[in-house]
């Protein structure tokens, strides 16, 4: 079925370090891919996504590309700040292009912590 | 957007006994969903509760044990009944007209003891 395995954390960066978050997905089909991000004390919130392959989704500085090939939707940022401190969760939407109606499988999150 | 008040937002419980998590919604939305997280794992969906209708429980849960009622466009709960420590999970409500196109609350860390 389909899956999203996410990269293990915690993450601890220091300001202005690079970062990758690494998502891998098993699906049938043509999915939707995504990120989410989860502030203290906030709930789950979308950050991007991507809807077919190729894509590149981007937002606040964070980007992710739909690599088919890979079956892979890494998150990167050039520039962390400690206000990125927060979990992210890769998800995959089971619906087919031009559908709404597809169910979101989520990976198991990763906690980033940035340091001044 | 909306914006999804769940309570409560941590709660230690007893074996044996049952919890239920409200979700309210500042707006008419088609869908709630719950979720799951338990330690280590991934977010996993529970049901979908569409008002005036049963929820859908996905493969792996039961209407015995999560119960669901979605009386209206705004408001949902969650029970988790007869606890167990298995049951120490976080419960994610959210809400919107799709899944994909759904708001999320902030949880509630549930620890049964």
């Amino acid at each position: 079925g389909d899956s999203v395995t996410q990269m293990e954390g915690p993450v601890t960066l220091s300001e202005e370090a690079f970062l990758t978050i690494n998502c891998t997905y098993t699906a049938t089909g043509y999915p939707s891919l995504f990120w989410y991000v989860q502030y203290p004390g906030e709930g789950l919130q979308l950050l991007l996504k991507a809807t077919k392959a190729d894509d590149k989704g981007s937002n606040k500085g964070f980007e992710a590309t739909y690599r088919k090939e890979t079956t892979s939707f890494h998150l990167e940022k050039g520039s962390v700040q400690v206000s990125d401190s927060a979990v992210y969760f890769c998800a995959l939407s089971d619906q087919n292009r031009g559908s709404t109606l597809g169910r979101l499988y989520f990976g198991r999150g990763t906690q980033l912590t940035v340091w001044p | 957007s909306a914006v999804i008040s769940q309570k409560p937002s941590r709660d230690i419980c007893q074996r044996g006994t049952s919890l239920t998590i409200q979700c309210q919604v500042d707006s008419q939305v088609t869908m709630m969903f719950w979720y799951r997280q338990q330690p280590g794992q991934s977010l996993t969906l529970i049901a979908t509760a569409n008002q005036g209708s049963e929820a859908t429980y996905e493969s792996g849960f039961v209407i015995d044990k999560f119960p669901i009622s979605r009386p209206n466009l705004t408001f949902s709960t969650l029970t988790v009944s007869n606890m167990s420590p298995e049951d120490s999970s976080i419960y994610l409500c959210s809400g919107g007209q799709t899944y994909t196109e759904a708001f999320f609350g902030q949880g509630t860390r549930l620890t049964v003891v």
